[in-house]
């Protein structure tokens, strides 16, 4: 079945530091991949995605890159800012066959920065 | 522009009770999912539902919890006599449309369901 790995947190990073969150998935097929993100006392959003190998998402500073060869979607930032304070989820979906309306999800991986 | 609302934010029950958890998607979403998280796991997909109708309910444990999304009204989803191992926090998420490829969903902000 499909399952995403993430980077174990918590990650405690200061203020213009780099990131890395680390994110690798088992799936069937060629599924999409994205990255949430779920600021404390809201609801998760979809911070950035990728639909097909060597896409790369970004927003707000972040990038990922959907790498086949390696199964990764791994999230990087230049320099973090004390607001990017949160919960990051990666996620997967189907893109073909039935069911291709569920994500899976890792368990998150909360940053904090520090100024 | 109100997002997807739920509530309660907080619910506490005893073991035997039932638990109501409701979701108001946002508006002009007619595809709701209600997603769990047990501690320290990810979210866990349960159930997707649009008006009147459930499509899947694969993610759902067959015993003590049903959910549904009426013509009018929030979405529910009901645990009767709820045990500890149900304390998590469920998400409610909504859609305009079937989303394959996009997995744009939009989430309220949890319900956490602690159970004594």
């Amino acid at each position: 079945g499909n399952s995403v790995t993430q980077m174990e947190g918590p990650v405690t990073l200061s203020e213009e530091a780099f990131l890395t969150i680390n994110c690798t998935y088992t799936a069937t097929g060629y599924p999409s991949l994205f990255w949430y993100v779920q600021y404390p006392g809201e609801g998760l959003q979809l911070l950035l995605k990728a639909t097909k190998a060597d896409d790369k998402g970004s927003n707000k500073g972040f990038e990922a890159t959907y790498r086949k060869e390696t199964t990764s979607f791994h999230l990087e930032k230049g320099s973090v800012q004390v607001s990017d304070s949160a919960v990051y989820f990666c996620a997967l979906i189907r893109s073909s066959g039935g069911s291709n309306y569920k994500l899976t999800f890792g368990k998150g991986t909360l940053l904090t920065v520090n100024p | 522009n109100a997002g997807v609302m739920q509530n309660p934010r907080h619910l506490v029950r005893r073991r035997g009770q039932e638990a109501r958890l409701r979701c108001s998607p946002m508006k002009g979403h007619s595809h709701v999912y209600w997603y769990r998280q047990l501690p320290e796991e990810g979210l866990k997909f349960m159930v997707y539902l649009q008006k009147e109708n459930i499509i899947d309910e694969s993610g759902m444990p067959k015993e003590r919890f049903s959910a549904e999304f009426p013509k009018e009204g929030p979405s529910i989803l009901r645990i009767q006599q709820v045990v500890r191992g149900d304390s998590a926090a469920y998400f409610c998420a909504s859609s305009p449309r079937v989303t394959p490829n996009t997995g744009e969903l939009f989430f309220g902000e949890g319900s956490r369901l602690t159970v004594l």
